[in-house]
């Protein structure tokens, strides 16, 4: 299962577009990226997914280069509401198991 | 569509004492199932999985247990907490396996263990 890094925390601010980029070096043909927020004392929410170039949904757009190395979660226009972690994984396999660092705090002050 | 439920919220038990967290999912056929603990500030770490009924796979030591009696209900299980059991246990379902088929989360339990 590949490893993901993340950046520990970061702040923003109400309006603002907040980029996120994970580094995942070892990461499978077959894998795709996964995205999670989690709001304290609730389960992982699933964001969005992709396995190469662009996705974008109605919450995000997901950037993923040729190279697959790295991927970044980019949200637009936050609100305060979207403080959160938001987890980076890669990969489930066969199994389905994931893999869940630490993941990103992401703090947005008004 | 799909839900999942997890009970109770919140628990609070002395040490020794026995466990069980029920989850369910609705609105599906033989999901994947899975437990979780999340202890504060720190990342989930997978405990258990099941891929169908009475198949369980565990991922770490520990003192827990995890049945799945029927298709669409896991079981978290202890017959002695220890202190270390206390956290957020969560449970998850997936369509199928695959990289491609993500979690879906339920609430969560608060475990505390005195």
């Amino acid at each position: 299962l590949a490893k993901t890094t993340q950046p520990i925390s970061m702040d923003s601010y109400e309006g603002q577009e907040v980029n996120i980029t994970c580094s995942h070096n070892n990461i499978a043909t077959n894998d795709y990226i996964t995205w999670y927020q989690q709001f304290p004392s609730q389960g992982p929410r699933f964001i969005i997914q992709g396995y190469k170039t662009k996705v974008t949904n109605e919450v995000a757009s997901l950037f993923i280069p040729a190279d697959r190395k790295s991927s970044t979660l980019s949200l637009p226009r936050v609100s305060l509401s979207d403080t959160a972690v938001y987890y980076c994984l890669v990969g489930a396999g066969n199994t389905g198991k994931l893999i869940f660092g630490q993941g990103t705090t992401l703090q947005v002050k008004p | 569509s799909q839900t999942i439920h997890q009970w109770p919220a919140t628990l609070v038990q002395p040490v020794g004492s026995p466990l069980s967290l029920e989850c369910t999912v609705e609105g599906t056929s033989n999901p994947n199932l899975y437990w979780y603990r999340q202890a504060a500030g720190r990342g989930l770490q997978l405990l258990f999985y099941s891929v169908g009924i009475g198949q369980i796979s565990s991922e770490v030591p520990q003192n827990l247990s995890a049945s799945r009696p029927q298709d669409r209900q896991f079981i978290l299980s202890s017959k002695k907490l220890l202190l270390s059991d206390s956290g957020f246990y969560l449970c998850a379902w997936s369509p199928t396996t695959g990289s491609n088929q993500p979690q879906h989360f339920g609430d969560g339990t608060r475990l505390s263990i005195l």
